[in-house]
């Protein structure tokens, strides 16, 4: 039961651009979302995450979007740089401190 | 700070074969977790200790899989006998405690890969 949702695998993009990774879940009790980051033969590692209590944090260049309503959230990089290149999780958790994670979106950043 | 260690970190078996997974979190850190990554999907949980205690093990297949955590330091999980469709990466991670669950920090992983 994928709980957390990426619907795009790959997203490429020019140098300095925005990107933006999209995340859609159906579990209407999840109270904290997060993003994760993975190059190749790493684990990931914590980006940026938001309560459900807020619809928008700011991190740097990364921005992550929260709509309660439509169940959905989103991460815009910008400008993405050739390091941004990776493998990208939304996780979402839930009220035991689990965690649900969706398949990934793989970023390419084109320079 | 050292970060996760995990190893082996690749392995590759025949089906009906047995393997084990070593983890080493980091310093202090109360929680572990074991995750599988099938190739194409986010890491599912398939264990969470809590010092040495079992937290929750309901996605833990337990005919084939076993894990603990001796001591409350180091865990190992195993696969006994390994199937064709446990291919996948399988991921550690440790927090503090668990309501620090996004401070999760993973290990690299072990790839494994059943013949």
């Amino acid at each position: 039961d994928q709980q957390v949702k990426q619907n795009s695998p790959s997203l490429s993009v020019q140098e300095g651009r925005i990107s933006i990774l999209n995340c859609d879940y159906t579990n209407s009790m999840f109270d904290y979302f997060l993003w994760y980051k993975k190059y190749p033969a790493e684990g990931p590692t914590f980006l940026i995450s938001i309560s459900s209590i807020k619809d928008k944090n700011e991190d740097g260049r990364f921005t992550v979007f929260l709509n309660k309503s439509a169940k959905h959230l989103s991460l815009h990089i910008v400008p993405s740089q050739p390091g941004d290149s990776a493998v990208y999780f939304c996780a979402a958790r839930h009220d035991d401190y689990k965690l649900s994670f969706g398949a990934g979106t793989t970023v390419t950043v084109r320079a | 700070e050292a970060g996760v260690a995990q190893s082996p970190r690749y392995k590759i078996i025949e089906k009906r074969q047995s393997v084990a997974f070593w983890c080493n979190p980091i310093s202090g850190h109360a929680t572990l977790y074991w995750y599988q990554q099938i190739l194409g999907q986010g890491p599912k949980l398939l264990i969470q200790f809590q010092n040495n205690g079992v937290v929750d093990d309901s996605q833990l297949p337990k005919d084939r899989f076993s894990a603990e955590r001796l001591k409350g330091v180091d865990s190992t999980l195993k696969i006994q006998p390994a199937k064709l469709e446990d291919s996948a990466v399988y991921l550690c991670a440790s927090s503090l405690s668990q309501r620090q669950f996004y401070e999760q920090y993973f290990g690299p992983g072990t790839r494994l890969t059943v013949t």
